[in-house]
């Protein structure tokens, strides 16, 4: 079975410091992995995906994530956290017949 | 940008009635889904649709919700007879094509309450 685990429910960090959401995975086959920002009355936006090629993959508004098989992890990176950049954010994997399955979501808060 | 739309935005009914959430998918794609995302919790998914029939839907999706594409632009999610915990924002999302690349794009949600 599919599964994604977002284990923190919140992380806190300050504006101009990298921030780190974590996802890790559970798949049957090849993972296809997503991650997808909400903000505050709004739907889920794409932000980036890893199919297949370079463990590093860079996505919108300067994110970036990076794929560890070993780790079966694909955590949401950022070098340099804007305030802007809070809302909730979803790592989603890709199950048969292309449903997704999401995680719980993390609430990242940047602080000014 | 093309995007997916949905309305209303917002909608209450009383427990019992049907409501019919409304979704625009991206004018191109093939393969239209809705979601669900109770408050406070992980997004799921309801169902699958694909050449005017279901492709897949989960435990969740029983027979009170339906899903249509009545015309070539929309597809609607039917709850026949609301009960209070569907209450939840509902998600539309579509695909151009289903290869394992493919991401969904979604829709702004509808959220229902239902007293």
């Amino acid at each position: 079975a599919q599964s994604v685990a977002q284990p923190e429910d919140q992380v806190n960090v300050a504006e101009g410091n990298p921030l780190t959401v974590k996802c890790t995975y559970s798949v049957s086959g090849n993972p296809y992995l997503f991650w997808y920002v909400q903000y505050p009355n709004r739907g889920l936006q794409f932000l980036l995906k890893y199919i297949t090629g370079d463990n590093l993959v860079k996505g919108s508004y300067g994110f970036e994530a990076e794929f560890n098989k070993s780790q079966t992890s694909f955590h949401l990176k950022k070098p340099s956290a804007l305030v802007s950049d809070s809302a909730l954010y979803f790592c989603a994997v890709r199950g048969n017949f292309n449903k997704f399955y999401f995680g719980s979501g993390t609430k990242l808060n940047v602080k000014p | 940008e093309p995007e997916v739309t949905q309305t209303p935005s917002h909608q209450v009914t009383q427990m019992g009635q049907e409501v019919i959430l409304r979704c625009v998918p991206i004018s191109n794609h093939l393969y239209f889904y809705w979601y669900r995302q109770i408050l406070g919790q992980k997004v799921e998914f309801l169902v699958s649709f694909y050449n005017n029939e279901i492709s897949e839907k989960s435990e969740i999706f029983d027979d009170q919700f339906s899903v249509e594409r009545p015309d070539g632009s929309n597809f609607t999610l039917k709850i026949r007879s609301t009960k209070l915990e569907d209450s939840a924002m509902y998600f539309c999302a579509s695909t151009r094509q289903v290869p394992s690349q493919e991401t969904q794009y979604f829709g702004p949600g509808t959220r229902l309450l239902v007293l």
